[in-house]
C-alpha cells in the first residue's frame, strides 16, 4: 500500500513553454501533497502544501504564479510550471500523506524537468 | 529556522564495513525524524521513522538513533553491501503541517 506515481518521469522543454507534472497516489486517499525541488547535488527543498479543494500554500520564494498547483481529488495533485526557463531545469518530487496515518509522507519517483 | 546538517557529505567504505552516517539539527522542537534512501535520479525510499519520544529504531541491518536534547541523529548501517551505495538524507518534522526540512545528505559508496 501508500504508492505515489508522477508522470512524465522526465520531460524536455522549450524556454516559455508550459509543463505540467501529475503526482498520483495510487491506493489511498491522499489528504495532503506536498511539492518539492532538488537541484544536482543539494537537498529537498519544500515548494508549497496542497490539500484537497483548497489553495495551495507557498513556501517563501516560490512564486504562485509561476508554479501552479491544483489538487482537485484526494488522488491527484498537478504541478504546472509556466513559461519555465533554464534556470527552472530540476528534479521536482512529489509526496503525499493520509495513508493511515497523516504524519507520514510517501514520494513519488520525482520528474526531471530540463527546459532548453 | 530549522536547519539540518550531515556529515560526511559523501563517504567511501570498502564492502563488509559498519558505518555510521551523522545528522545534526538545530531545532530540538521536533515531532519525529526520518531516514531516507535516494538512489541517483529516483525519489525517496523511507528507511526508519523515529518519534520524538523514541531513542531509536532498528530494521535489519539499519540502526537509527535519536538524541533530540542534543539535536542528533545516526544511521548505523552494519555489514555494509555494493547496494546500500546511495544517497542518504535524514529530515525532520515540526509536527506542524508536517513541513519536512531535509538535511544536506551523505553520498555513500560501498566499494568491492
Amino acid at each position: 500500500g501508500a504508492v505515489v506515481s508522477q508522470h512524465p518521469s522526465r520531460v524536455i522543454c522549450k524556454s516559455g513553454t508550459s509543463v505540467k507534472i501529475e503526482c498520483r497516489s495510487l491506493d489511498f486517499q491522499a489528504t495532503t501533497m506536498f511539492w518539492y525541488r532538488q537541484f544536482p547535488k543539494q537537498s529537498l527543498m519544500l515548494m508549497a502544501t496542497s490539500n484537497e479543494g483548497s489553495k495551495a500554500t507557498y513556501e517563501q520564494g516560490v512564486e504562485k504564479d509561476k508554479f501552479l498547483i491544483n489538487h482537485a481529488s484526494l488522488t491527484l495533485s498537478t504541478l504546472t510550471v509556466t513559461s519555465a526557463h533554464p534556470e527552472d531545469s530540476s528534479f521536482y518530487i512529489c509526496s503525499a500523506s493520509g495513508f493511515q496515518t497523516v504524519e507520514t509522507q510517501y514520494f513519488g519517483p520525482g520528474t526531471r524537468l530540463l527546459v532548453l | 529556522k530549522q536547519e539540518v546538517t550531515q556529515i560526511p557529505a559523501a563517504l567511501s567504505v570498502p564492502e563488509g564495513e559498519n558505518l555510521v552516517l551523522n545528522c545534526s539539527f538545530t531545532d530540538s522542537a521536533i515531532y519525529n525524524l526520518q531516514w531516507f534512501r535516494q538512489d541517483p535520479g529516483k525519489g525517496l525510499t523511507s528507511l526508519l521513522l523515529i518519534q520524538s519520544s523514541q531513542r531509536e529504531q532498528t530494521s535489519g541491518r539499519l540502526n537509527a538513533s535519536l538524541d533530540k536534547s542534543s539535536g542528533r541523529s545516526t544511521l548505523y548501517i552494519a555489514a555494509s553491501q555494493p547496494g546500500d551505495s546511495a544517497t542518504y538524507l535524514c529530515a525532520v518534522d515540526p509536527g506542524t503541517a508536517s513541513k519536512l526540512t531535509f538535511g544536506t545528505g551523505t553520498r555513500l559508496q560501498v566499494t568491492l
